[in-house]
């Protein structure tokens, strides 16, 4: 298994502002990912990030809105910027670190709120 | 193109009854199928996954998920619900050479009532 911890694990946030959540990982992953899930909603992926190169994003979503770092193997950041109500969600990451099965670990999440 | 479906978004069963999660998959490769659990307030904890081994899996707190090809399903159950078994359940599909990325179901909250 994986220890992922998340920072913030909620925040409340002005509308047109931006917010950094990160990803911390207890041990190097080759493979992060982030979700959104709307409320009552099921996950959504977000984009793939992997070390050294840019993030892979999924249609509906784009590098403006939601930048991605991965700055080294245990680290990672998602932007939600320019919030509007609309992105309040909880923001989970998760690491793939099995040989080939494709399991995954997640975080805690960010509960973010945008008023 | 890939994707998961839970039939039923909320299930309802008595404390010690049979708990039964459904669901169906859409796969034109050999899929990897998972069950979450989320707890309120909490991140996703896995349950179980199906891999290419077994086709029963067992997993943690007592739950066990079949594999049928045929149907393709993989539903989710357990012989007798607790009522810390109430949460929202989530099914999930990947396959190989997809880059990791896993596609999840609408999600199914159960309810345990005493």
């Amino acid at each position: 298994s994986a220890v992922i911890s998340q920072k913030p694990s909620r925040d409340i946030c002005q509308r047109g502002t931006s917010l950094t959540i990160q990803c911390q990982v207890d041990s190097q992953v080759t493979m992060m990912f982030w979700y959104r899930q709307q409320p009552g909603q099921s996950l959504t992926l977000i984009a793939t990030a992997n070390q050294g190169s840019e993030a892979t994003y999924e249609s509906g979503f784009v590098i403006d809105k939601f930048p991605i770092s991965r700055p080294n193997l245990t680290f990672s950041t998602l932007t939600v910027s320019n919030m509007s109500p609309e992105d309040s969600s909880i923001y989970l990451c998760s690491v793939d670190r099995t040989s080939g099965t494709n399991e995954q670990f997640f975080g805690p999440g960010t509960r973010l709120t945008v008023l | 193109a890939q994707s998961v479906t839970q039939l039923g978004s909320h299930v309802s069963v008595s404390e010690g009854a049979l708990v039964l999660l459904r669901c169906n998959y859409s796969s034109s490769v050999p899929p990897y199928l998972f069950w979450y659990v989320q707890y309120p307030n909490q991140g996703l904890q896995l349950l179980l996954k199906y891999t290419s081994a077994a086709t029963l899996v067992k997993g943690i707190n007592g739950f066990e998920a079949e594999f049928k090809k045929s149907e393709t399903s993989f539903h989710l159950t357990k012989p007798s619900a607790h009522m810390s078994d109430a949460a929202e359940y989530f099914c999930a599909v990947s396959w190989s050479g997809n880059t990791g990325k896993l596609i999840f179901g609408q999600g199914t909250t159960l309810q345990v009532k005493p």
